[in-house]
This record gives C-alpha cells, sequence and structure tokens, in this order.
C-alpha cells in the first residue's frame, strides 16, 4: 500500500523564517499527493493537491510544494513564515481510483515572535 | 452550506458499552470516510463508503461498523467501546474518490475508561 514518511515531528522556525516540512512517499504507481492543515481543535484544511500535472504545486496562505519523482518527495514550503502558519501538517498520498488516502504522522510548526 | 457535521463533539464512555458517531454533509457528496487521529500516528482510515449502500474497510476497522442508507449520512458505531479506542475521530467527504479535496468535519473527542 502508499504510504508517506513526514520528517520531523516538530518544526519550530522564527516568523519570516524560511518553513520547510519534509514528506517522502512510497507508492508502486504515480501517485496523488496532498498537503492538509490542522489548527487546534479544527478539522484539517487541504493546502494543496499534485495530480500529475505540473511539479511545482502552489496552495493556499503562501504555501507550495514540489513533487520530485527522482527523490519520491513532496516538501511543503513558505518563504517568509507567519505567526499565523503555527499548526500541524499532514502529508497524504492516494492513488487514482483508490480510495485510500493514507497520512503522515503529522509536523507541528511553532512560529517564534 | 454547513459542509460534514459531527455529533457529538466530547463522548466519554465505559468499557463495553456501544456508541454511535454521527457524520453528516450537505454538499452531495458520493464519498465519505472516518478517520481516527492519535498522537504521533497522524490520521488512519478506518471505514469507507463510495454511495448509499456501499462501504468498505480502510485501514484499521476492527471495533467499529458503518452503514450508509442515504447519501447525506454515515454513522459510525463501536459495538463494544475498549480503552484503545479512545481517539479523535473524524468523519471526512468529497466529490468522488479519495484523489479530490476531503471535507472534514471539526472532530469527536472519545474517551473510553
Amino acid at each position: 500500500a502508499q504510504s508517506v514518511t513526514q520528517l520531523g515531528s516538530h518544526v519550530s522556525v522564527s516568523e519570516g523564517a524560511l518553513v520547510l516540512l519534509r514528506c517522502n512517499y512510497s507508492s508502486s504507481v504515480p501517485p496523488y499527493l496532498f498537503w492538509y492543515v490542522q489548527y487546534p481543535n479544527q478539522g484539517l484544511q487541504l493546502l494543496l493537491k499534485y495530480t500529475s500535472a505540473a511539479t511545482l504545486v502552489k496552495g493556499i496562505n503562501g504555501f507550495e510544494a514540489e513533487f520530485k519523482k527522482s527523490e519520491t518527495s513532496f516538501h511543503l514550503t513558505k518563504p517568509s513564515a507567519h505567526m499565523s502558519d503555527a499548526a500541524e501538517y499532514f502529508c497524504a498520498v492516494t492513488m487514482y481510483n483508490n480510495n485510500d488516502m493514507r497520512f503522515g504522522a503529522g509536523t507541528r510548526l511553532t512560529v517564534k515572535p | 452550506n454547513a459542509g460534514v457535521t459531527q455529533t457529538p463533539k466530547f463522548q466519554v464512555l465505559k468499557t463495553g458499552q456501544s456508541m454511535t458517531l454521527q457524520c453528516a454533509q450537505d454538499m452531495n457528496h458520493e464519498y465519505m470516510s472516518w478517520y481516527r487521529q492519535d498522537p504521533g500516528m497522524g490520521l488512519r482510515l478506518i471505514h469507507y463508503s463510495v454511495g448509499a449502500g456501499i462501504t468498505d474497510q480502510g485501514e484499521v476497522p476492527n471495533g467499529y461498523n458503518v452503514s450508509r442508507s442515504t447519501t447525506e449520512d454515515f454513522p459510525l458505531r463501536l459495538l463494544s467501546a475498549a480503552p484503545s479506542q479512545t481517539s479523535v475521530y473524524f468523519c471526512a467527504s468529497s466529490y468522488y474518490q479519495g484523489v479530490e479535496k476531503l471535507f472534514f468535519g471539526s472532530g469527536t473527542q472519545l474517551s473510553v475508561l
């Protein structure tokens, strides 16, 4: 089955610094990849998704992710962190015609003033 | 639109008790699913449905039952609650299969004593 691994359960950055959250996937066929964000006491919200079109995907709130097949990675970045970006971020993978979306363990992002 | 509505928000059960977590969506989504979220493990798929009358198991189905009699509703039943089922449960839906954006409910925090 497909799976994702998120490197780093906690990431801390200063306000204005680069945000980099890492995700590596495992899939036997071309995957569909997602990043979701969860704010405290809320459900998950979609940040962006990759579905085999452009490898650089732009999402909401200034986030983007690049699909790199050679590295089996789909890392999430944002050039300049805001305090409002503090949340937990989940990478997820599925495949076409597959109803089983698998999530990573999550990375909690802290933004320091 | 209300989106995906889960009830209750909090529940405490004793070991062996049964209960039903309710999930309703008003977006006419065919695909609905239940996840549990545990610290350090991300979200794990319990059961899913691709339409009324059709359900299937996900990654961690044991101890849970589902049914889908209408497009709108997808209840999750705990048959005999166990402490290992203490978790936060999320219902999610999408227009079609898992490759589409998932819309999440706000979650049910369940404690089994």
